[in-house]
């Protein structure tokens, strides 16, 4: 099974709807992050959250917001949805581990696509 | 800030060929460097690192040496396969967040 999972895999909405992707992991991770992925761009950092108590923002977090529910879940939420919003989202993982730097381990993705 | 710029794809190669994808950094201090490799329909998986200057980090077959004098960080592999096609993404850690390049994509002819 899966360490990193994310549902939907794929999802068409219309502009203006309220769009939620989960994100849930088994690694037993402290941190979680959302990235989007546009073709040319990379992957941007959405927000992330070092532990439940704790959410940041990222590089590009306008017209998203987050919900950390549990250690293993981790929500984005899309309030109303807008073309551009159309991209491949990921979901990643991290191990809290003193000062060293900690792979992060990345779900399959959704694709979200806006009309 | 923090930015990586990557060599622009796609890369086309031949089975058994020797591959370099650039890669080039712009950060203060002491970043950590990365190799993410994106395979078809899945995420990004890590690759190598580096976490200091000279340093090389290798996996798979493929190698990349930490160079602060020149502030890069090239993937390089000697004889690709198939297999390798995917895309590859360069990245830097300094602080909290990772900063990515904006991938290369391989594909690998037989």
């Amino acid at each position: 099974d899966a360490d990193v999972t994310q549902t939907p895999r794929n999802r068409i909405t219309k502009t203006g709807k309220r769009i939620m992707l989960e994100c849930s992991q088994t690694k037993g991770h402290d941190r979680m992050y959302w990235y989007r992925q546009d073709p040319g761009l990379g992957l941007r950092l959405i927000y992330y959250s070092f532990d439940v108590k704790d959410i940041n923002k990222g590089e590009i977090s306008d017209g998203y917001s987050v919900s950390r529910q549990a250690q293993a879940k981790f929500s984005l939420s899309l309030e109303s949805a807008i073309p551009n919003q159309t991209a491949l989202y990921f979901c990643a993982t991290s191990a809290l581990r003193g000062k060293s730097d900690n792979e992060q381990f990345f779900g399959p993705g959704t694709r979200l696509t806006v009309l | 800030g923090d930015s990586v710029t990557q060599m622009e794809g796609p890369v086309t190669l031949s089975e058994e060929a020797f591959l370099t994808i650039n890669c080039t950094y712009t950060a203060t201090g002491y970043p950590s460097l990365f190799w993410y490799v994106q395979y078809p329909g899945e995420g990004l998986q890590l690759l190598l690192k580096a976490t200091k200057a000279d340093d090389k980090g290798s996996n798979k077959g493929f190698e990349a040496t930490y160079r602060k004098e020149t502030t890069s960080f090239h993937l390089e592999k000697g004889s690709v396969q198939v297999s390798d096609s995917a895309v590859y993404f360069c990245a830097l850690r300094r602080g909290r967040q990772l900063t990515f390049g904006s991938g290369t994509q391989l594909t690998v002819l037989p």
